[in-house]
């Protein structure tokens, strides 16, 4: 069976750039988490989205992330204008069910992502 | 500050021995999870446990819960060299509806 898919693996853009990570959960999961990891913060969740509604959005750093969950099998996060210090991993993990902390987690292998 | 803390952060041993490592909570759980990540992967998700529960195994993995110290360890039974990744405790307590992850216990087996 197909894991949670992440893309691209690895960006590298300018500051001020649009940057647009994609996740695509695993097929019949109902929740998704958006994440990020820094050797400094370690890792953190940004958002998470049950039933492809955003229920708390209370990790998103600031006005420049947003994410989206348009259906089922695809969400989008999107930081606008990009940053040096938004330089670090992104992971996507999906759930099946609803309580997504009360299941395992199931991560995608990330976007590496490099704000120069 | 984390909810998890993983000690020791880092671990090198021979393969086939055992490898330890624990992981400190501060606020009261409903579980706690273990993970493991390769470097440049995403993390794989290895036990759950519930705060009603003391002790899981799965396969060379053991781990243990005491909830009224409020830790748990990880024990990785005969290593072997693909067992090198770094461990990650997350747990539910402290901020509601999602998991919090400690920084991690890097371990190294050495062939």
């Amino acid at each position: 069976d197909a894991g949670v898919i992440q893309s691209p693996r690895h960006e590298v853009t300018e500051m001020g750039q649009e940057v647009t990570l994609r996740c695509k959960p695993i097929s019949g999961h109902n929740s998704l988490f958006w994440y990020r990891q820094t050797m400094m913060r370690g890792l953190e969740l940004l958002i998470y989205f049950n039933n492809n509604v955003p229920i708390d959005d209370s990790g998103m750093p600031e006005d420049r992330f947003s994410a989206k969950m348009p259906n089922a099998s695809f969400s989008t996060l999107k930081i606008q204008p990009s940053e040096p210090r938004d330089s670090a991993v992104y992971f996507c993990a999906s759930t099946p069910g609803g309580q997504g902390w009360t299941q395992p987690q199931h991560f995608g292998d990330g976007t590496r992502l490099s704000i120069l | 500050s984390q909810q998890g803390e993983e000690d020791p952060q880092a671990l090198s041993i021979q393969e086939g021995e055992n490898a330890t490592m624990n992981c400190s909570y501060k606020t009261s759980i409903n579980n706690l999870q273990w993970y493991r990540q390769n470097s440049g992967r995403g993390l794989v998700h290895l036990i759950l446990i519930r705060s009603n529960e003391r002790e899981k195994h799965s396969g060379r993995l053991r781990v243990t819960l005491d909830t009224s110290k409020k830790s748990s360890s990880l024990l990785i039974t005969a290593s072997r060299a693909a067992d090198t990744a770094s461990y990650f405790c997350a747990t539910d307590g402290a901020a509601g509806n999602k998991l919090t992850f400690g920084g991690g216990t890097r371990v190294l087996v050495k062939p």
